[in-house]
């Protein structure tokens, strides 16, 4: 099992839409959680992080249930240029290094005009 | 410079041959990390830099493939003999240990062994 899943999609969506997408972690003892976004054949770029009091950013909410170890990404209104694949990530330390980001295998999204 | 930085940005190489793979990070950022992505396939990681030292080089698929730094600053990735199932977009990150999280990717090195 992975340690972190993703419904890879692809969503299909059109314009203006509001989609969801969701992540599931399997260590309990993740410390930090993300979302990155990447773009066809573009390295991952930070999307935002993820609280468990819930955080917004403009169009993006996202959304974080450690008791369930449930990660989610909510966009509303959505754009032509939100299509990309969107990552979930967890972090957490071994033997004290620096956190290591783990992945998801992505969510592909595609905004239909 | 004012992001990470991979070179080459492609490589094709026949198979059996070494390569080499380099990463300049944000200056100032004393961890760096190495991730490679397969077509249609997530982020794997390779391994872990603290400064110079490697403290998890627990991803690294085989023998056949080594790391390095110097200086606390450049990487090198290298893959000998490369075979087939190499093929992949080598990507390194950088992090500020003072900062916690939030990686820097470079663009990446996509190799393919032919």
């Amino acid at each position: 099992r992975k340690e972190v899943e993703q419904d890879p999609g692809p969503f299909n969506v059109p314009e203006g839409a509001t989609v969801a997408f969701n992540c599931t972690y399997s260590n309990s003892a993740s410390q930090s959680f993300f979302w990155y976004r990447q773009d066809c054949r573009k390295e991952p770029k930070l999307l935002m992080s993820v609280y468990s009091s819930g955080n917004e950013d403009g169009r993006f909410t996202a959304q974080l249930n450690r008791a369930s170890q449930y990660i989610s990404l909510l966009i509303r209104d959505s754009k032509l240029s939100d299509s990309a694949t969107y990552l979930c990530v967890v972090t957490h330390t071994y033997g004290g290094a620096t956190n290591k980001l783990i992945f998801g295998t992505g969510t592909l999204l595609a905004v239909q005009p | 410079g004012a992001g990470v930085s991979q070179s080459p940005s492609n490589k094709v190489t026949e198979k059996g041959k070494d390569v080499e793979l380099r990463c300049d990070p944000i200056s100032g950022h004393t961890a760096l990390y190495w991730y490679r992505q397969s077509l249609g396939q997530g982020l794997e990681f390779l391994i872990y830099f603290q400064g110079n030292s490697a403290p998890d080089k627990s991803g690294l698929p085989s023998d056949r493939f080594s790391a390095e730094r110097t200086g606390g600053s450049v990487s090198t990735l290298t893959i000998q003999r490369t075979q087939q199932e190499d093929s992949a977009v080598y990507l390194c990150a950088s992090s500020s240990r003072v900062q916690g999280y939030g990686y820097t990717f470079g663009s990446g090195t996509r190799l393919t062994v032919v």
